[in-house]
């Protein structure tokens, strides 16, 4: 089955102590990206990848980092966690760049406390 | 910079009635428009994703269409059920291969 698999699916932390979001995706797609989604300003993007080794800031990177060794897996990192990191993950991949059909992970909600 | 709202940001309507979302964005200097379903605790599916070089794109009962010019984008659902009840969002990407996504309208079929 062709999907996008998050892990965890809820994470509860406290502040300062690195962790790692995995994301992995089955079908060959070059154009992977991480979202937060936040109540009343929707989702924005935090990091893209076009292809391997190539990552790029999305709108809010601050806080963030991204690898992508390898074409399926695209980890987000939190080097070190604040509370205003507390929000609802998605990731996401397309076939070639965004201008393909998006498909989504079911979401990481991160509580850093 | 690229902005994109939704209007209206809640609608609630009976069963069987057609309806129409909107989209709007500040910069027509896109590659393409997506809409996409949300319902509650998962994640988003695309619906309909309409090039910049489209007009409108199709899919069952939804029509999805494009008007750069104007910046604007309208999701039509015909013959609405209960099981259109979900958050629809839409999201433009820029010339700089980012995406920007609306806050959504959140979208209620009573039976």
């Amino acid at each position: 089955e062709a999907q996008v698999t998050q892990n965890p699916r809820y994470l509860i932390t406290v502040t300062g102590k690195k962790l790692t979001v995995t994301c992995s995706q089955n079908m060959n797609h070059e154009y992977m990206s991480w979202y937060r989604q936040d109540p009343g300003l929707g989702l924005r993007q935090i990091y893209y990848s076009m292809n391997v080794e190539v990552t790029d800031k999305g709108d809010v990177p601050e806080g963030y980092k991204v690898s992508r060794k390898e074409k399926r897996n695209f980890p987000l990192i939190l080097e070190s966690p604040s509370p205003n990191q507390t929000s609802l993950y998605f990731c996401a991949s397309s076939l070639s760049s965004p201008r393909t059909e998006a498909f989504f992970g079911q979401g990481t909600r991160l509580t850093v406390v | 910079k690229q902005e994109v709202t939704q209007i209206p940001a809640a609608l609630s309507v009976p069963e069987g009635e057609n309806l129409v979302l909107n989209c709007s964005f500040t910069d027509s200097a896109i590659y393409n428009l997506q809409w996409f379903r949300q319902d509650p605790g998962k994640g988003l599916t695309s619906l309909l994703l309409i090039q910049s070089s489209q007009r409108e794109q199709t899919s069952g009962r939804l029509n999805a269409s494009l008007d750069k010019s104007s910046g604007r984008s309208t999701l039509y659902i015909a013959a609405s059920q209960p099981g259109d009840s979900a958050t629809y969002l839409c999201a433009v990407e820029t010339s700089y291969d980012k995406v920007i996504f609306g806050p959504g309208t959140s979208l209620s079929v009573i039976p």
